[in-house]
């Protein structure tokens, strides 16, 4: 049974689309999170949702818009998608209690044609 | 600002040889320290971490890290480096509060030759 996982785990679409990845958790954890990796593979945080509630909002253009339907749940919707939105999206999950151990899930690369 | 900095991009090393790999932080509060490992096309997956206690810390597959304080880093090492552990390695930084995310560096790519 995977602990984190994500569908797709690969999505090819074209520009101007909107598209969904969708992520659930199985580890009974409070937190979840949307993670970017780029080309160059850097990490960046995106969102994180502690019980629900969105608590973590980096930059990120408001086309992007995650959603949390409960707490085992982390979806993660993108509109009139661009270029620069192709990368590899995490989603990851921890207690969120104390030192947050993250567990990811296998990542999900969506290319922008 | 809150910052890891991971110095070399890319390491090359000999199967059976030593590795060290350097992750140094910046970060204002007590900091816990992570170091993960990607495989090519999966997720991270955590190979140790650090809160507190004992500087010396071990984790899965053999390695190992060292925090030191004085000098704001957490350096992974394995004795012994064995093909499979190709990869990418990243070091991580976070806090205790319930929810805070982990900041990461940029990650060095490890290649084994033979």
């Amino acid at each position: 049974d995977t602990a984190v996982s994500q569908t797709p785990k690969y999505l090819v679409t074209q520009m101007g689309n909107d598209k969904s990845i969708k992520c659930e958790q199985n580890l009974g954890h409070d937190t979840m999170y949307w993670y970017k990796q780029d080309s160059k593979k850097f990490l960046k945080i995106m969102f994180s949702y502690n019980n629900k509630e969105l608590i973590i909002n980096e930059t990120v253009p408001n086309r992007f818009s995650p959603k949390s339907p409960d707490k085992a749940h982390l979806n993660l919707h993108i509109n009139s998608l661009e270029l620069g939105d192709s990368a590899v999206y995490f989603c990851a999950s921890s207690t969120g209690n104390g030192a947050n151990v993250l567990t990811f899930g296998a990542g999900s690369r969506l290319t922008v044609l | 600002a809150q910052s890891v900095t991971q110095p070399d991009i890319h390491i090359t090393v000999s199967e059976g040889a030593s590795l060290e790999l350097r992750c140094n932080y910046s970060y204002g509060a007590t900091p816990y320290l992570f170091w993960y490992v990607q495989s090519p096309g999966q997720g991270l997956q955590l190979l140790l971490k650090y809160f507190s206690g004992d500087t010396l810390v071990q984790g899965i597959k053999g390695f190992e890290a060292e925090f030191k304080r004085s000098q704001s880093s957490f350096n992974l090492r394995k004795p012994s480096v064995h093909w499979s552990d190709a990869a990418e390695y990243f070091c991580a930084v976070g806090a205790s509060q319930a929810g805070t995310a982990l900041i990461f560096g940029k990650g060095t790519t490890l290649s084994v030759s033979s």
